[in-house]
């Protein structure tokens, strides 16, 4: 079985821009939790959808926003970057949402570079 | 609020047994987890205890008391590759349901 995928690997932006990035799960897995990890805040979680809709989200600001389809792929979007959002940000996979998420499966991450 | 610990550095010598231990303070508790991931690479599930006691999987065993919100993960025969970061996480009801990690333990292996 393919493993999670993220695409792209490595961005770089420029403050005041938006980006979006996307996370293919592992086939069967319906549910995709995002994570930003900086070396000061260690695994940071975002949110988590599964069945399209979002079931859970952690402490950020509203520029950060996410969405999941029907085929279970989820993108995340950040607008209004800033230089603070520079981190790498992982996407997880689950077979099911809540306690199923303790399992989950880690995509290779986004390295995004604000500057 | 809901919180993990556990050491930030762990230094043991190549076929020595290492100990990693995670204390937790949260409600709604589920279960615990340990996660692996390597420098530049992503997190790997290593080992999930719901109930209290010792889980095995290979040289990673990993410990549960619920009464103590306390856990650890036991490495034995310790290799080179093992030099990596460990993540305890757990699962909370609380807030909805989410993964919380720990900050993670830096676990150098030397010769």
């Amino acid at each position: 079985k393919a493993g999670v995928t993220q695409t792209p690997r490595y961005l770089i932006k420029t403050r005041g821009q938006q980006v979006t990035l996307s996370c293919s799960p592992i086939s069967g897995h319906r549910s995709v939790s995002w994570y930003q990890q900086t070396p000061g805040q260690g695994l940071q979680f975002l949110f988590e959808y599964f069945s399209e809709t979002q079931r859970n989200k952690g402490n950020f600001p509203g520029r950060f926003s996410g969405r999941q389809f029907s085929n279970s792929r989820s993108e995340m979007n950040v607008s209004t970057l800033e230089l603070g959002d520079s981190a790498l940000y992982l996407c997880a996979s689950s077979l099911e949402s809540g306690t199923g998420s303790l399992e989950q499966y880690f995509g290779p991450g986004t390295r995004l570079t604000v500057t | 609020g809901q919180s993990l610990e556990q050491p930030s550095e762990v230094t043991a010598v190549e076929g020595a047994i290492v100990q990693i231990n995670c204390t937790y303070q949260t409600s709604g508790f589920y279960g615990l987890s340990w996660y692996q991931q390597h420098d530049g690479g992503a997190p790997t599930f290593l080992s999930y205890n719901g109930l209290d006691g010792l889980e095995e999987t290979g040289r990673f065993s990993s410990f549960l008391s619920r009464s103590d919100s306390y856990g650890y993960l036991l490495l034995q025969e310790l290799q080179m590759k093992d030099s990596a970061s460990y993540f305890c996480a757990v699962y909370s009801y609380n807030q909805g349901g989410k993964l919380i990690f720990g900050q993670g333990t830096e676990l150098s292996v030397k010769p």
